[in-house]
């Protein structure tokens, strides 16, 4: 069966340091998304992507970058963590039928930034 | 812009009351609306979407185009339907935020025995 995982599942960092989370899908989609899910603050659009070699910014991009160097993978970046960065970041991806959009999510990874 | 907004952050009823996840949106075209879920501990998954008209797990949705909005009823709540509700606005096709949905910042359901 076709599905998106995230790895790791839960990862604790220090400031400073760089980290990477994986996101996977076998959906064969083209759209793929990044969220962070905050107390108060729901599901924020973090970056997306179009297709392989397109990456876009959305509302909460400062210190996170992407690429999509295949249909498959869409890694999320933090060139530098920081504790405001302490959050569940959530991947998906949507086949943008018509422009109708079922998202499909992973299940999560919990990051903490000491 | 796009906006999704969902007034309650916390909605509690006891078992077998009636509830309405209130959603309201604003959106110049013509848009899909979505409810998504998450259950303890599961992600997020798809509940139902404006256009499919259907009822899921007891849960129907009205896309109220005069009042821009599209809220989540059941007529009795169940003890196994507390969790957290997101409202979804995905735009019309084609344009600049083609595929890009706008989720709103989430209810959380707590139904009571």
């Amino acid at each position: 069966d076709a599905e998106i995982t995230q790895s790791p599942r839960h990862k604790i960092t220090e400031t400073g340091r760089q980290v990477t989370l994986a996101c996977h899908q076998t959906w064969n989609h083209n759209n793929m998304f990044w969220y962070r899910q905050d107390l108060g603050h729901g599901l924020r659009l973090i970056h997306y992507s179009y297709g392989v070699q397109d990456t876009n910014k959305g509302e909460v991009s400062d210190g996170y970058s992407v690429s999509r160097s295949n249909t498959e993978d869409l890694p999320l970046t933090l060139e530098s963590a920081a504790s405001s960065q302490t959050s569940v970041y959530f991947c998906a991806s949507s086949e943008s039928k018509g422009g109708r959009d079922i998202q499909y999510f992973g299940a999560g990874t919990r990051l903490s930034v000491l | 812009a796009q906006r999704v907004t969902q007034p309650e952050k916390l909605l509690s009823v006891f078992k077998g009351a009636p509830v309405e996840l209130k959603c309201n949106y604003s959106y110049s075209g013509s848009p899909e609306l979505f409810w998504y879920v998450q259950y303890s501990r599961q992600r997020l998954q798809l509940l139902l979407r404006h256009i499919s008209r259907e009822s899921i797990k007891g849960f129907t949705a009205d896309l109220n185009k005069g009042e821009t909005s599209f809220h989540l009823k059941k007529p009795f709540a169940q003890e196994e339907d507390s969790a957290m509700y997101y409202c979804a606005l995905s735009p019309s096709q084609g344009g600049t935020n083609a595929g890009k949905s706008t989720f709103g910042d989430g209810t959380t359901l707590t139904v009571k025995p």
